[in-house]
């Protein structure tokens, strides 16, 4: 256990639906990450959030949308999906501050887009 | 171009041999940090080591040490006597930048490594 949880940790959902992924850290971390992880490629970070602000956004499709409502919390809602966005999403969260280094993943969400 | 490259896709190993998993990397910053990851089969991503670009020296933590070299940009990692729980895929990360902010890791494609008994 790292401290960082995902809810589902399977998700299969049709191209019209809509459904959200759910991240906790409960390591009093300030700045949490999602980063998508397809078969056979490298991970890709998709979004940074420091102090609830998202700081970065890597060229996501507009059907990815992020929320983090506060800093223990971070959410990828979902909506009108391809099946080429089926992959292991995880998130991450780290203590930003100087010296402070690692990230702390949580065990993914595997989706499958039908 | 690639930022971390990762030349071994797959490597089998004799239980307590010890193991070098290449990774270099690509960056004109002069401040970045190098990480480690390890993830099981369960998926979740779990950090062994980080090197930051400053460092002096090696770093090690506990079998994992990583063998550091600044004008190769080289950045291996070294497992001793290893285990068959150390099967898994490793992952080299970078992180760009002197660090205090939330930046996000650029990743290699990983090596899968299998210990066998």
């Amino acid at each position: 256990e790292t401290g960082v949880t995902q809810t589902p940790r399977h998700l299969v959902m049709g191209m019209t639906n809509k459904k959200s992924l759910k991240c906790e850290q409960h390591l009093g971390h300030n700045a949490m990450y999602w980063y998508k992880q397809s078969a056979k490629k490298p991970l890709e970070l998709m979004f940074v959030y420091n102090f609830k602000e998202q700081t970065e956004n890597n060229s996501v499709p507009s059907r990815f949308s992020p929320e983090c409502p506060n800093s223990s919390h971070l959410f990828l809602h979902l909506h009108t999906l391809q099946p080429e966005d089926s992959a292991l999403y995880l998130c991450a969260s780290s203590q930003d501050e100087q010296g402070a280094y690692e990230q702390y993943f949580g065990p993914g969400t595997r989706l499958t887009v039908t | 171009a690639q930022k971390i490259t990762q030349t071994q896709p797959g490597m089998f190993v004799q239980e307590k041999e010890a193991v070098t998993l290449d990774c270099t990397y690509d960056t004109s910053d002069p401040s970045y940090g190098l990480f480690w990851y390890k993830q099981p089969s369960s998926g979740e991503m779990i950090f062994l080591i980080y090197q930051g670009s400053y460092d002096q020296q090696n770093a090690t933590e506990g079998r994992y040490s990583l063998n550091f070299q600044k004008a190769r940009k080289s950045a291996n990692l070294v497992i001793s006597a290893s285990q068959l729980g150390d099967s898994a895929m490793y992952f080299c990360a970078m992180r760009e930048g002197s660090g205090g902010g939330a930046d996000g890791l650029t990743f290699g494609k990983g090596t899968h490594l299998i210990i066998q008994p």
